[in-house]
């Protein structure tokens, strides 16, 4: 079965320190994979998108992430949070097929501590 | 350039009520989505429409729930009647699907937030 999993449901992180956000999924074909951030109220915003070529992909406000396909994974890193980081984070995988719906994990929230 | 439109942003209701969303997408995106998000969960598909045909309507719980994207741009996301289950977030997505295939970028809206009494 399709599936994306985020281990954390909630990450505190003191601000200028270094995130990482776990996303590991399960996908019959060659995953297309996606990081988007939600703020309180607000939709959903795309921070990076992984669809081929270099496996590290770099976004929006800092943000990078890594596919490794053999650990089934999409983890985001950024190298110092700032207090507006604090959101919650959803990783989502799609097919290579154009207007195929993404699957979700559940997210991550992440609280920036001062 | 405007991002994908949704109105209302909030909507307070009783059960056995209807309600309606509406949803206006980028301009020049063929594709949209409606995704319902529960609390705590990221969101599910409720229906995809490529241009004005529903191509991926499956989750779409079809006693209560109905939805239209007439003349293939805006869409409207239909609940009757409304039970305590149904309060989440509805929320309108868009891309462009080209001729060529290959995976296409969703842009998401702010979301109805619905909370049924």
């Amino acid at each position: 079965a399709q599936s994306v999993t985020q281990p954390d449901i909630h990450i505190t992180v003191s601000e200028g320190a270094s995130l990482e956000l776990r996303c590991n999924y399960s996908y019959g074909a060659t995953p297309y994979l996606f990081w988007y951030v939600q703020s309180p109220g607000q939709g959903l915003q795309l921070l990076l998108k992984y669809f081929s070529g270099d496996t590290l992909v770099q976004g929006i406000k800092g943000f990078e992430a890594e596919f490794k396909r053999s650990q089934s994974s999409f983890n985001l890193r950024k190298p110092s949070v700032h207090w507006s980081d604090a959101a919650e984070y959803f990783c989502a995988v799609g097919a290579n097929q154009a207007g195929t719906a993404l699957i979700f994990g559940k997210g991550t929230t992440l609280s920036v501590s001062s | 350039e405007a991002g994908v439109v949704q109105s209302p942003r909030y909507k307070i209701i009783e059960k056995k009520q209807p309600v309606a969303f509406w949803c206006n997408p980028i301009s020049g995106h063929n594709t949209l989505y409606w995704y319902r998000q529960n609390l705590g969960q990221g969101p599910e598909l409720l229906i995809r429409y490529e241009n004005e045909e529903a191509v991926d309507d499956s989750q779409l719980p079809k006693d209560r729930f109905s939805a239209e994207r007439l003349k293939g741009v805006d869409s409207t996301l239909k609940i009757q009647p409304a039970e305590l289950g149904d309060s989440a977030v509805y929320l309108c997505a868009s891309s462009f699907t080209g001729l060529a295939g290959g995976a296409d970028t969703q842009y998401f809206g702010p979301g109805t937030r619905l909370t049924v009494l």
